[in-house]
């Protein structure tokens, strides 16, 4: 499965919102009802850490402005009001297989 | 509380093995599969291969298929990534995984 980020880089204002495309080329919904895509954030020098799960969870701590919505092959991370704490490399990660595959990356900066 | 501690950096050269660990820890070892990702320098995160603990079967990406090994060791509950026959293409940070968290990273380095 073939994972497609856009926009690849992205320069935000603080307090503007910001949103991050991911389309796989095959369905994510799996036999048991749930859609298998991730969110991670990745900022600089650290390992990737869990913004989303399943298409529109939320991971423990994270900040209500971040939201994941789509279904099937398209999906959105939307930040409702970009932070400077919130710059780094946001990947989508499809594991409807026992495999994962990731997006290319979106690298988020301040303007 | 979850958590993956990572072997720490590797020098090698051409054509040499290299073997890194990752040592978990706050859950049920044999309850999650742990999967290895690849980061090139400057690049993306590339998918390597993964673990089930509780029986030790393996799934192992294409571009890796017969030259990477990994494995489990559940009195130990670590997992561990042999790379072969390297490359300077290997250089990059490796990390190990669950869903959540991921380990810290492990660097190798591969020059002559």
């Amino acid at each position: 499965i073939v994972m497609t980020q856009t926009p690849l880089s992205l320069s935000v204002t603080p307090g503007q919102p910001a949103s991050i495309s991911c389309r796989s080329s095959k369905s994510l919904l799996y036999s048991d009802g749930k859609t298998y895509l991730y969110w991670y954030l990745q900022k600089p020098g650290q390992s990737p850490q869990l913004l989303i799960y399943e298409v529109s969870n939320r991971f423990s701590g994270v900040p209500d402005r971040f939201s994941g919505s789509g279904s099937g092959t398209d999906f959105t991370l939307t930040i409702s009001r970009v932070e400077p704490e919130d710059v780094g490399i946001y990947y989508c990660m499809q594991s409807v297989q026992r495999t994962w595959t990731f997006g290319q990356g979106t690298k988020v900066e301040i303007k | 509380e979850v958590h993956l501690e990572q072997s720490g950096t590797e020098v090698r050269k051409p054509g040499t093995t290299v073997k890194i660990s990752c040592k978990a820890s706050g859950y049920t070892f044999i309850d999650y599969y742990i999967h290895w990702v690849k980061q090139a320098p400057g690049k993306g995160l590339e998918w390597v291969g993964l673990v089930d603990p509780e029986d030790g079967e393996t799934v192992y990406a294409e571009n890796f298929q017969g030259r990477v090994t990994i494995d489990a060791d559940t009195s130990t509950e670590t997992v561990f990534l042999e790379l072969r026959s390297l490359t300077s293409e290997d250089t990059a940070v490796y990390y190990c995984a669950t869903k959540t968290p991921w380990g810290q990273g492990t660097r190798i380095t591969v020059s002559s």
